[in-house]
């Protein structure tokens, strides 16, 4: 049981190029999330899906696009990637939760520098 | 709107002094509370969670929350800090069944 994985652990893009992001997850879990963490902001949602085959925005979805096609999988786009997107980038899984509300479980990042 | 405050950027402790890292909410309804641990490099771990019921929560590695509705706080501790408590702390609220938002993080550092 791997948990939350994420592909690849780093990457330096030069601006203006494309690249994707792949989080996978095989806890059968519904809910799959998209952060971004940056120094002295804490973790900022950026799309975040509840199922297979749906997505949605979070706080910060600009210049980024997702895709849910499979349940066990969500990809996290950069179009064209700008400097102000270097960050860490953590996904995270939840369970539906019989009650109250599960806790996510986190992949260990993706360090990406645009240059 | 939900919101989360931790008003402190780093706390220092003396290895095997009580630690408390502080988070303050702001929740419309009743409050779903959580912390979270990141290691260095690490992504980030579910330390413990308050729903509802008892004030006190107890979590992973010797940690507990403290849950207080008139002060709208919800501040971690632990009795006797180790150095490898030594991490950055998140604490989360509920925004709505499908989200939550995550304050700032408090380093939390313990020297032996």
């Amino acid at each position: 049981n791997a948990g939350v994985t994420q592909t690849p652990k780093f990457r330096v893009l030069k601006t203006g190029q494309s690249m994707t992001l792949l989080c996978a997850q095989d806890m059968n879990h519904e809910y799959m999330y998209w952060y971004r963490q940056d120094p002295g902001m804490g973790l900022r949602l950026i799309h975040y899906s509840v199922g297979e085959g749906t997505t949605a925005k979070g706080e910060v979805p600009d210049g980024y696009n997702v895709s849910r096609l499979k349940k066990q999988n969500f990809l996290l786009g950069l179009e064209s990637a700008a400097p102000s997107q270097t960050s860490v980038y953590f996904c995270a899984s939840r369970g539906l939760g019989l009650a109250g509300f599960y806790e996510q479980y986190f992949g260990p990042g993706t360090r990406l520098t645009v240059t | 709107a939900q919101s989360v405050a931790q008003p402190e950027d780093q706390v220092n402790v003396a290895e095997g002094n009580p630690l408390t890292v502080k988070c303050t909410y702001s929740v419309s309804g009743n409050p779903y509370l959580f912390w979270y641990v990141q290691y260095p490099n690490r992504g980030l771990q579910f330390l413990l969670k308050y729903i509802t019921g008892d004030n006190l929560v107890k979590g992973s590695y010797g940690f507990e929350a403290e849950f207080n509705k008139s002060q709208t706080s919800f501040h971690l501790k632990k009795p006797s800090a180790l150095v490898s408590d030594s991490a950055l702390y998140f604490c989360a609220v509920r925004a709505n069944t499908d989200k939550l938002i995550f304050g700032t993080g408090t380093r939390l550092q313990v020297f032996p």
